[in-house]
């Protein structure tokens, strides 16, 4: 089976440009979730939905990112303007409907994104 | 609120022992445990629910201990292919699907 799949896989661009991360998860899971990951905060959620509707912003940092799902096999991030701090490894996750405990995430390769 | 992890780091030689702990301040009713190498995606290992059970992944087991708000993962016999960063998620009870990682445990296993 595919496992959940990110595209580009490296990014740099200079500061102030539009950055657009896309997310294919894997088929037949319900959640889908954006996490950042740098040395200094380490991994943090930015947001995640659930049958394609956003249930949790809160990790989203400010006004300039925003995230879409358009449907079940899609998602996208998007850094607009982009700043040197935006700099990060952006991962996206997909599992199945939740029940007690939770249920395991699986994280695909990353976005190793740099703003110049 | 973030789960505590530690220690930081730990360097074994293949054939030793560690045990990384995982503690929150709040009610747990369960753990998750994943590993993430280096320049990879962190990856599942295994979780661990309310009742005290151990479960195992290769020769990593944890436990749960939920009225000490903790969990350990036990590193038995250590391969030089442990290495990495182990992470623990807990999830919030209002929000099963939502899980929030502690800061990460750097393990090197050394020939």
């Amino acid at each position: 089976d595919a496992g959940v799949i990110q595209s580009p896989r490296h990014e740099v661009t200079e500061m102030g440009q539009e950055v657009t991360l896309r997310c294919k998860p894997i088929s037949g899971h319900d959640y889908l979730f954006w996490y950042r990951q740098t040395m200094m905060r380490g991994l943090e959620l930015l947001i995640y939905f659930n049958n394609n509707v956003p249930i949790d912003d809160s990790g989203m940092p400010e006004d300039r990112f925003s995230a879409k799902m358009p449907n079940a096999s899609f998602s996208t991030l998007k850094i607009q303007p982009s700043e040197p701090r935006d700099s990060a490894v952006y991962f996206c996750a997909s599992s199945l409907e939740s029940r007690v405990g939770g249920q395991p995430q699986h994280f695909g390769d990353g976005t190793r994104l740099s703003i110049l | 609120q973030q789960p505590v992890q530690s220690p930081q780091a730990v360097i074994l030689r293949e054939g030793e022992d560690a045990v990384i702990n995982c503690s929150s301040s709040k009610a747990l009713y369960s753990v998750h445990w994943y590993r993430q190498k280096h320049g990879e995606a962190p990856v599942f290992l295994m979780i661990l629910l309310k009742g005290g059970e151990q479960k195992g992944h290769e020769k990593i087991s944890a436990s749960f201990n939920e009225k000490k708000q903790q969990s350990s993962l036990y590193l038995t016999a250590s391969q030089l292919s442990y290495s990495g960063t182990y992470f623990c998620g807990t999830p919030r009870t209002d929000s099963w699907g939502k899980l929030q990682f502690g800061a990460g445990t750097q393990v090197v296993v050394t020939p």
